[in-house]
């Protein structure tokens, strides 16, 4: 089992490029998510996936759009980056277990730099 | 407004002590608290969780506590190792299918 992938590791952007990071989970969850972490400021959820085909802004949606591709894909894109959006982003996968939202699995990351 | 509030940045114990970690949260429909932990470059791993029907949880030398009543989770980590040096994360959870982190609390192990 691989977990939680994510691709790329590391990328830098110009302002108004676009670019999509993809994350992919073989644990068979229902629920994923992305979240970025910047310093001081913890793990703020971008969007969430509660099933496939479902999608739902999290805390800081703006600037960005997302795609549920199928039960294991989930996307986010990106469609012009600001230097604002300089972060490392983070995919996570979860089920539902007896009390309540399981744990989340998380990604390694993608560090991304826009200039 | 932030729901779940890690109100220490850092925290420094001397090995083999007892580390206590501290998370208030401000939103009563929070029902599962989590907590991770992070080492730099890497994604957060799940260390332990509760539900809001106990007011306890115990694995290993980790241990959650829970007062509804203060809407405080507190996490204990006995004896400390320096393995335990890593960001520390608080999530709570509400029956939708959100998690919402707090900022963490760094922790350094002092040999």
């Amino acid at each position: 089992n691989a977990g939680v992938t994510q691709t790329p590791k590391f990328q830098v952007l110009k302002t108004g490029q676009s670019m999509t990071l993809q994350c992919a989970q073989d644990m068979n969850h229902n629920s994923m998510y992305w979240y970025r972490q910047d310093p001081g400021m913890g793990l703020r959820l971008i969007y969430y996936s509660a099933s496939e085909g479902t999608t739902d802004k999290g805390e800081v949606p703006n600037g960005y759009n997302v795609s549920r591709l199928n039960k294991r894909e989930f996307s986010l894109r990106l469609e012009s980056a600001a230097p604002s959006q300089t972060s490392v982003y983070f995919c996570a996968s979860s089920e539902y277990r007896m009390g309540g939202l399981g744990e989340q699995y998380f990604g390694p990351g993608t560090r991304l730099t826009v200039t | 407004d932030q729901q779940v509030k890690q109100n220490s940045p850092s925290l420094s114990v001397q090995e083999g002590r007892i580390s206590i970690l501290n998370c208030d949260y401000t939103n009563s429909m929070f029902d599962y608290f989590l907590w991770y932990k992070k080492y730099p470059a890497e994604g957060p791993t799940f260390l332990i969780s509760i539900s809001s029907i106990k007011d306890k949880n115990e694995d290993g030398r980790f241990t959650v506590f829970l007062n509804k009543s203060a809407k405080h989770l507190s996490l204990h980590i006995v004896p400390s190792q320096p393995g335990d040096s890593a960001v520390y994360f608080c999530a709570a959870s509400g029956g939708d299918d959100k998690i919402i982190f707090g900022k963490g609390t760094r922790l350094h192990i002092l040999p």
